[in-house]
């Protein structure tokens, strides 16, 4: 079993839905929990951070730790066209070192 | 602009050759991270570096090596380099966010590295 799984995708929707990313994982010492969106080759920038459980809300972006179920979301409402990139979940263990990337979900939103 | 620097952009070699890629972390960043990406693959982590020191190996080959200098910049060193080289590498340093001393990530734009 991989330490962290992600949807690949490819995920299309159109403009204007609401999106829902996922990524489990199995190492119950993470406890920060990461999205990045990553455009086509460049260099993936961070969205949104987390610590534990819980929600955290930032403008259209809303993201999501269930540590019981080993479970992180994050949803995009109102999707727009220049939310079309690759999105990935990264986790990290209580020293903030342990660096560990899901494989990415690619999301196109079409107008 | 992340903060972190990577020279080169693209880098176009032949096999057999070697290549030093160069990263700049963020001001007052100690850790670099370098991870490789391959076409449609994910991040794949090679090494760590903290103030110096090696801190932790990822899948790095034998041909790879890299080292983090006094003034935190970093290198990495591609060496006899196959054609299943040719990837995206990126340079990560880490940022403290609040009293949790947590870390995240603040990556650069990335060194494309075709090997011919």
């Amino acid at each position: 079993q991989k330490e962290v799984e992600q949807d690949p995708g490819p995920l299309s929707v159109p403009e204007g839905a609401i999106v829902s990313l996922n990524c489990t994982y199995s190492n119950s010492a993470f406890q920060y929990f990461m999205w990045y969106r990553q455009y086509s080759r460049k260099g993936p920038e961070l969205l949104m951070y987390t610590y534990s459980s819980g929600n955290k809300e930032d403008g259209r972006f809303t993201a999501q730790v269930d540590k019981s179920s080993k479970y992180i979301s994050l949803f995009i409402r109102d999707s727009q066209p220049s939310d079309s990139a690759t999105y990935l979940c990264a986790m990290s263990d209580n020293y903030g070192q342990n660096f560990v990337f899901g494989p990415g979900t690619r999301l196109s939103v079409l107008p | 602009d992340s903060g972190v620097t990577q020279t080169p952009k693209h880098l176009i070699t032949a096999t057999g050759q070697r290549v030093t890629l160069r990263c700049s972390p963020r001001s007052g960043d100690l850790s670099v991270y370098w991870y490789q990406q391959s076409l449609d693959q994910g991040l794949q982590f090679l090494i760590q570096y903290y103030n110096g020191e090696e801190r932790a190996k990822g899948n790095i080959l034998e041909r790879f090596s890299a080292q983090q200098f006094p003034d935190l910049h970093s290198e990495l060193n591609l060496s006899s380099l196959e054609l299943g080289d040719s990837a995206l590498y990126f340079c990560a340093s880490s940022v403290s966010r609040g009293a949790s001393g947590a870390n995240v990530l603040t990556f650069g734009a990335g060194s494309r590295l075709t090997v011919l």
